[in-house]
This record gives C-alpha cells, sequence and structure tokens, in this order.
C-alpha cells in the first residue's frame, strides 16, 4: 500500500506567475483534499474532491483551482501567485468524506 | 475566526512527565475531534481520534479526555519521550465538511 505523494517538494515562483502542483492519493482512496499551511499556522482548507467533483470549498479565491482524475490523482493549480501564496501546500487522501486524513509531506511554496 | 482555539502554543515537558495540549471550540455540529502530530518536512499524521459519544479514549500513551458541556477537549501523552517531540494539532470537523485545525503546539521533550 503506497502512501499519499506530493510533488514537487520545493518550487520557487515570481509573483504573478502560475504554479500546478501534484498529489497521489492513497491506494484505494477516492476523497482528496489540499490544505495550506503558512509557516507557524495550522493547515487551511483549500478544497476537496471526490470522485472528480469539488465537493467542498474553503476561504479562498477562484485564482486556487483543482482537479482530480479518473485514478484519484490531484492537481492544485494557482493563478497570478502573491506574496502571501508561500506556504506549504498539503494534500490529503481519505476513503470517504470526513473520514481519517493521510496527508503526503507537501510542497513547499516560496514566492518571491 | 479560529474555529478551534488550541493551547499552549509551546510547551517544554522532561522526559517521563505528562504534556497536555488543550483545544476549545464553539460549533456544536462539530462531530469528529482529532489530533495530529507534524515532525520537520512531514506533513501532519492522525493521531488518536474521538467523536462525542465517549468522553475519553486512550492508544497507548496516548489520550483524549472530550467534554462535550464545555466544547473543550485535550490530548495527554504520559510518560512523555524525547522522540514525542513534534507538533501536534487539534482539529475538528462536522460530519461531510471541511476539518478545521488548531494553530499549533511545538513540544519539546527533554531527555
Amino acid at each position: 500500500e503506497t502512501g499519499v505523494t506530493q510533488s514537487p517538494t520545493h518550487l520557487i515562483k515570481t509573483r504573478g506567475q502560475q504554479v500546478t502542483l501534484r498529489c497521489s492519493s492513497q491506494s484505494g482512496h477516492n476523497t482528496v483534499s489540499w490544505y495550506q499551511q503558512a509557516l507557524g499556522q495550522g493547515p487551511q482548507f483549500i478544497f476537496r474532491y471526490y470522485r472528480e467533483e469539488e465537493n467542498g470549498r474553503g476561504n479562498f479565491p477562484p485564482r486556487f483551482s483543482g482537479l482530480q482524475f479518473p485514478n484519484y490523482s490531484s492537481e492544485l493549480n494557482v493563478n497570478a501567485l502573491e506574496l502571501d501564496d508561500s506556504a506549504l501546500y498539503l494534500c490529503a487522501s481519505s476513503l470517504y468524506i470526513n473520514e481519517k486524513l493521510f496527508f503526503g509531506s507537501g510542497t513547499q511554496l516560496s514566492v518571491l | 475566526q479560529q474555529q478551534v482555539k488550541q493551547s499552549p502554543q509551546s510547551l517544554i515537558v522532561q522526559k517521563g512527565g505528562i504534556s497536555i495540549i488543550n483545544c476549545a471550540y464553539e460549533n456544536t455540529a462539530f462531530d469528529y475531534f482529532p489530533w495530529y502530530q507534524q515532525f520537520p518536512g512531514k506533513g501532519p499524521a492522525l493521531l488518536i481520534a474521538i467523536r462525542p459519544d465517549v468522553s475519553e479514549k486512550k492508544e497507548g500513551r496516548f489520550t483524549i479526555s472530550f467534554n462535550k458541556s464545555a466544547k473543550q477537549f485535550s490530548l495527554h501523552i504520559m510518560d512523555s519521550q524525547p522522540g514525542d517531540s513534534a507538533t501536534y494539532f487539534c482539529a475538528a470537523s462536522p460530519a461531510g465538511n471541511q476539518f478545521y485545525f488548531g494553530t499549533g503546539t511545538s513540544l519539546t521533550v527533554i531527555p
């Protein structure tokens, strides 16, 4: 059984650019959630995908968007990057909605 | 507005001592309360979780105490070890909805 894997591990972008982060779910999990964790803070919910449909969204602007693929892997896209987008982006998979979350190690995004 | 309030921000405990971290919430729709452990450079890992129909849950050295009327829950780490040094997050979720995390507690266990 493989865990949640995220790529890349680190990324440096400049303000205004676009970025795509990738996540492979734990085997058998059909739900993927994305969280933003600023330095020294707890994770903040961005959105969740269940069977390829967005199933919930936190207080993030539309420039944060995502996809879930038939194999349940997922992407997080952020357009028009801002300095405040610098954070650790965590992907978490679960077997069903509101069940135990299994997190990946995250992608550390720095926006300069 | 922080949906889940966590304290203390940091905690230093001697090896063998008891570590206690507290969380409070307001939303009575929350029905699942997990605790996560996070080491530097890693994502949070589920440690233990409780639902409001029980007041306590124990798994090894880790215990969650839950007070539904006070809307508070806490994590107790018995016989704390240096390997327990990490950041701990409480979280809460209403059925079928997102997870709300506390701001974290940095635990240091001194040998």
